[in-house]
């Protein structure tokens, strides 16, 4: 199975700040990775699929990179609705995996 | 707009099974490229990836896969899980989800269920 390593497990950012993400595979997934916010008590909700493609409706704010084993998912200008937990997901071949998390929290 | 949505008991005994129901609308459970999923996650911890159904046939999680069945029933767009056997260990929010082709990433979720395993 493909394992991925999330980090950092949380973070601590203030509004207007910019924040990067990343994931990385134990072996090559090529581009098959997707980022994914999630809210307390919510379904994750897709942002970035295929390492870098915006999901319609996604603000431009989400900016998904990287290919092979490395990844990032870099937020600009955060904003109030931003502060919520992120994960990335390898959908190379099954078994699907997923990171740990990052919780991004307010500073 | 696609939605899903999960039921069944939220409240299962231990060595007994676990089974939940995805209603799927606004999408024809049949139509491709698509796939169905059910994903897990316990409490404070990391989303598990369970199972997914296609048109061709099923793949799981090798974790679960001895106790795990995800099946259609396309005359109603519903898609189910059921999981034998369980112990506490499975206690977790049970969510459903639509797998888009060709980069099997989930666009659409269910708002999840929560299933507790307990006597």
């Amino acid at each position: 199975d493909i394992q991925m390593t999330q980090s950092p497990s949380s973070l601590s950012a203030s509004v207007g700040d910019t924040v990067t993400i990343t994931c990385r595979a134990n072996q090559s997934i090529d581009r098959y990775l997707n980022w994914y916010q999630q809210k307390p008590g919510t379904a994750p909700k897709l942002l970035i699929y295929a390492a870098s493609s915006l999901q319609s409706a996604v603000p431009a704010r989400f900016l998904g990179s990287g290919s092979g084993t490395d990844f990032t998912l870099t937020i600009r200008s955060l904003q109030p609705d931003d502060f919520a937990t992120y994960f990335c997901q390898v959908s190379y071949n099954p078994p699907w995996t997923f990171g740990q998390g990052t919780k991004v929290e307010v500073k | 707009q696609v939605q899903l949505q999960e039921s069944g008991p939220g409240l299962v005994k231990p060595s007994q099974t676990l089974s939940l129901t995805c209603t799927v609308s606004g999408a024809s459970i049949n139509s491709g490229p698509y796939s169905w999923s059910w994903i897990r996650q316990p409490a404070g911890k990391e989303l598990e990836w369970i199972g997914r159904i296609r048109t061709d046939g099923t793949n799981y999680n090798p974790s679960l896969k001895s106790r795990v069945t995800i099946s259609v029933d396309s005359s109603k767009n519903q898609f189910s899980l059921k999981l034998n056997s369980v112990t506490t260990a499975d206690t977790a929010v049970y969510y459903c989800a639509r797998v888009n082709f060709p980069s099997s990433h989930f666009d659409f979720w269910g708002q999840g269920t929560l299933v507790t395993v307990s006597s």
